[in-house]
């Protein structure tokens, strides 16, 4: 049972052009959503958080918008950069007192030059 | 400020054995959680420790245990290896405030390679 999804396994970009990375939930009970950007031999930095009652949150070329009627979120980056190229993964946080991180599979984004 | 490290970057072990893996939390945060990332996966939640006591625990056997020390550092066991339990090991660090909530964000170290013959 899968709670977050990621479907696209890959996604290529041209530099300077938007890359748009998307998740899908179904647990209600998440109040906090993450982006993390892993690059191989490293751990999953993070990138940028939205709390489940906001809609939109942007740090420089990164904003993560929030669907919750949708059960969906998504992270664009403009203008996407040859150094953006890793591995994503979107997290969901729970509301219990663990605050557990429930991780999609990820998506692999190459930023093409 | 230090980030989050873990020890050590490597193991090679045969099933059947134990392993204990080690984490030193970042500088000022006081709770550990810990992830199994498999080979084209997301980390998935094995437990989270505060103030030294186990505060939650994901779907993974008693096999699996952990500890943490007054200084928040932070030790994963794992009894009896299996094949399946090949995967990279990631401690995430955070700080958690006495009233809880807030946004707690995870940071993560470079994580500990396990394979498991």
């Amino acid at each position: 049972d899968q709670q977050v999804k990621q479907n696209s396994p890959s996604l290529s970009v041209q530099e300077g052009r938007i890359s748009i990375l998307n998740c899908d939930y179904t647990n209600s009970m998440f109040d906090y959503f993450l982006w993390y950007k892993k690059y191989p031999a490293e751990g999953p930095t993070f990138l940028i958080s939205i709390s489940s009652i906001k809609d939109k949150n942007e740090d420089g070329r990164f904003t993560v918008f929030l669907n919750k009627s949708a059960k969906h979120l998504s992270l664009h980056i403009v203008p996407s950069q040859p150094g953006d190229s890793a591995v994503y993964f979107c997290a969901a946080r729970s509301s219990g007192s663990a605050r557990q991180l429930t991780f999609g599979s990820g998506t692999q984004l190459t930023v093409l030059p | 400020e230090t980030g989050v490290t873990q020890s050590p970057t490597h193991l090679i072990k045969t099933r059947g054995q134990q392993v204990t893996l080690r984490c030193s939390s970042q500088s000022g945060h006081n709770t550990v959680s810990w992830y199994q990332q498999a080979l084209g996966q997301g980390p998935q939640f094995i437990f989270q420790y505060y103030r030294e006591e186990e505060n939650g625990r994901g779907n993974f056997p008693p096999r699996f245990s952990g500890l943490q020390f007054p200084n928040y550092s932070s030790e994963l066991n794992v009894n009896a290896l299996e094949l399946d339990d090949s995967a990279l090991y990631l401690c995430a660090s955070s700080l958690v405030g006495l009233a809880g909530g807030g946004r707690e964000t995870q940071y993560f170290g470079p994580g500990t390679r396990l394979l498991v013959l």
